[in-house]
Parts: structure tokens; C-alpha cells; sequence
């Protein structure tokens, strides 16, 4: 079984723009979450969606959003993009939101010049 | 909040040998999670081994072993037979399993080196 896929794996953008990634779930998982990782904040959560509806939301501006489809497929945007939104993007998948067992992606390097 | 803390930044072990890294956490909900994840280079998190709060019998993987201290909130990971493919950063994460919180909540992480 495939596991989860994120695309794309590198990205360069300039301040300002905004920036959309992509995250496939292994097949059959309808949970997914998103998490920032950087060297000074460590790992921290962004968002998680499961039916197509956001159950979760960490710390983050508006500028962070996210939405899932009903192939359970999720998307991150991130407009008006600021240096310190430069970081890897992990996304995770689980069976069903009550299933406790994450599975992460390779993740998105994002890098903000 | 929950939160969950790493003391140790890194560590090193030598090939063969065993080696404990350290976590503890801090929560007032009697029903959780905890994981370890592995995060070799690759940068690819890996689920090493999971406890679940009401189990009092501590997790086991192969070489990977817990000790759960639940009144003391203590969570370390054991790994036996350290082998150089073992090198990475090791994350402790805690989920809650109350209502509809299902976010890991990871620790700073240890970075471990395996030696010859």
C-alpha cells in the first residue's frame, strides 16, 4: 500500500506570494493533519481535516488555511507569505479521526526568500 | 495544555550497546497517548512505538522498548542492540484521546548518534 504523498516536495517563493501544498493520504485513511516544522519552533499543528471538515486548528494567522476533498486528498495555503513561514510542512494521515496511529508524509520544503 | 518536554538535545550510543532517551509530559486528562517517532535525514517521521494511558503494561518492538511511569508522566524509549541505522531524531509526542483533540504534541527531540 502507497503511502502518504505530498507534492511538492521543494519550494522556493518571495515574500508575499502565496503557496499551495498538497497532501495524499494513504488509501483508505479519512484523517488528515498538517504540522509546521522549524529549527526554532520544533513541530507544531497547524490543522486537521476529516470528511471534508476542519475538526482541528492550532496556533496559527488566517493566513494558514486548509481544505480536504471527498478523495480525503487535503491542500494547505498559505498567502502573504513572510520569512517565517520558511519550514517543512508534514502532513499526516489516519484511518479515522479516532484512531490514534499517524502516518507522515515526506513533507513540503518551503523556503520563504 | 499539554506539553512534553526532551531533556536530552542529543545522545550517542556505540553499535550493539543500549541506550535510554527521555521524555516527560505534563497533562491533567487521564486518558491519552504517547508515541515515538523517528526522523532519520530523510526527514521522513516514522512511528517508532506507541503506549496507551490505561495499559499498564509497558509497549515493546523488537529493540524498542518503553517504560511508562504514569504518575510521574515519564515516557523513555530503550533501544537495544543499537544499530547505525538507529541514527536520527527521536520525538516523543503526546495525543490527548478526549473529545475531539487528536493533534500530536511533540517534544524538542534528541538527536542520536551511533558510533562504531
Amino acid at each position: 500500500k502507497a503511502g502518504v504523498t505530498q507534492t511538492p516536495r521543494y519550494l522556493i517563493k518571495t515574500r508575499g506570494q502565496q503557496v499551495t501544498l498538497s497532501c495524499s493520504p494513504i488509501s483508505g485513511h479519512r484523517s488528515v493533519s498538517w504540522y509546521q516544522q522549524t529549527p526554532g519552533q520544533g513541530l507544531q499543528f497547524l490543522f486537521e481535516y476529516f470528511s471534508e471538515t476542519q475538526r482541528n486548528k492550532g496556533n496559527f494567522p488566517g493566513r494558514f488555511s486548509g481544505r480536504q476533498f471527498s478523495n480525503s486528498r487535503s491542500e494547505m495555503n498559505v498567502s502573504t507569505l513572510e520569512l517565517g513561514d520558511s519550514a517543512l510542512y508534514l502532513c499526516a494521515s489516519s484511518r479515522s479521526a479516532a484512531v490514534y496511529e499517524q502516518y507522515f508524509g515526506p513533507g513540503t520544503r518551503l523556503t520563504v526568500t | 495544555a499539554q506539553t512534553v518536554t526532551q531533556s536530552q538535545p542529543e545522545m550517542s550510543v556505540q553499535e550493539a550497546e543500549t541506550v535510554t532517551l527521555s521524555c516527560t509530559y505534563d497533562t491533567s486528562e487521564s486518558d491519552y497517548y504517547l508515541f515515538w517517532y523517528k526522523q532519520p535525514p530523510s526527514r521522513q517521521m516514522i512511528l517508532v512505538i506507541r503506549q496507551e494511558a490505561y495499559k499498564q503494561q509497558n509497549a515493546t518492538e523488537n529493540r524498542f522498548s518503553v517504560n511508562f511511569q504514569k504518575a510521574a508522566k515519564s515516557f523513555s524509549l530503550k533501544i537495544s542492540d543499537s544499530q547505525l541505522g538507529d541514527a536520527a531524531m527521536y520525538f516523543c509526542a503526546y495525543r490527548s484521546n478526549t473529545g475531539t483533540a487528536s493533534k500530536l504534541t511533540f517534544g524538542t527531540g534528541t538527536r542520536l548518534q551511533v558510533t562504531l
